[in-house]
């Protein structure tokens, strides 16, 4: 069975750093394009990172220089670092599974999430 | 950036309705087109992936058409499960989702 599991949501003040971590089970975290998608709250998605199963990685405009993706294949597991933190980065953050490796995601599999807080 | 855009924003409807929502690509995404469905506090569940296939385990009343720009959500005959608020995302480039549409029971 697919599952994935987010963790590392947390309240950190503006300009600090956090990192969140996507563990999945039931497939190969390395041979799936990933993506972060966020959720500010109240607001709709908002897609945040990619990263293929070749490697390479893109952003959004809005924590392009920020944020960083990546994947530890032997934990079978995805991050999102993500510094200079502001307020404007409050969400859900979801690690989400593309099961078609197209450019902008088919996403069939979602984790339940994660809250970022950023204040003061 | 293509630029997704959804209507209407929300829409309240009896069971049994059949309900229609429409989504509008600033650009030609051809069949580039998935659709979502979020619950309240819960994650977004694939409906509907390149503009009108039935993702696997989705209620046949849930179909999609559409390609080019403009697409539409049919929901045949509304439940009251259906509550929920729904997305349309282009797959074409990097990823933009619509600002969803509310669906609420009357």
């Amino acid at each position: 069975e697919v599952q994935l599991v987010e963790s590392g949501g947390n309240l950190i003040q503006p300009g600090g750093s956090l990192r969140l971590s996507c563990a999945a089970s039931g497939f190969t975290v390395s041979s799936n394009y990933m993506s972060w998608v966020r959720q500010a709250p109240g607001k709709g998605l908002e897609w945040v990172s990619v990263i293929y199963s070749s490697g390479s990685t893109y952003y959004a405009d809005s924590v392009k220089g920020r944020f960083t993706i990546s994947r530890d294949n032997s934990k079978n597991t995805l991050y999102l670092q993500m510094n200079s933190l502001r307020a404007e980065d409050t969400a859900v953050y979801y690690c989400a599974r593309d099961n078609t490796s197209s450019v902008g995601g088919t996403f069939d599999y979602w984790g339940q999430g994660t809250l970022v807080t950023v204040s003061s | 950036d293509i630029q997704m855009t959804q209507s209407p924003s929300s829409l309240s409807a009896s069971v049994g309705d059949r309900v229609t929502i429409t989504c509008r690509a600033s650009q030609s995404i051809s069949s580039y087109l998935n659709w979502y469905q979020q619950k309240p506090g819960k994650a977004p569940k694939l409906l509907i992936y390149a503009a009108s296939s039935l993702q696997s385990g989705v209620p046949s009343r849930f179909s999609g058409s559409g390609s080019g720009t403009d697409f539409t959500l049919t929901i045949s005959s509304l439940q009251p499960e259906d509550l929920a608020t729904y997305y349309c995302q282009q797959s074409f480039s990097l990823g933009t989702f619509g600002q969803g549409t509310k669906v609420e029971i009357k």
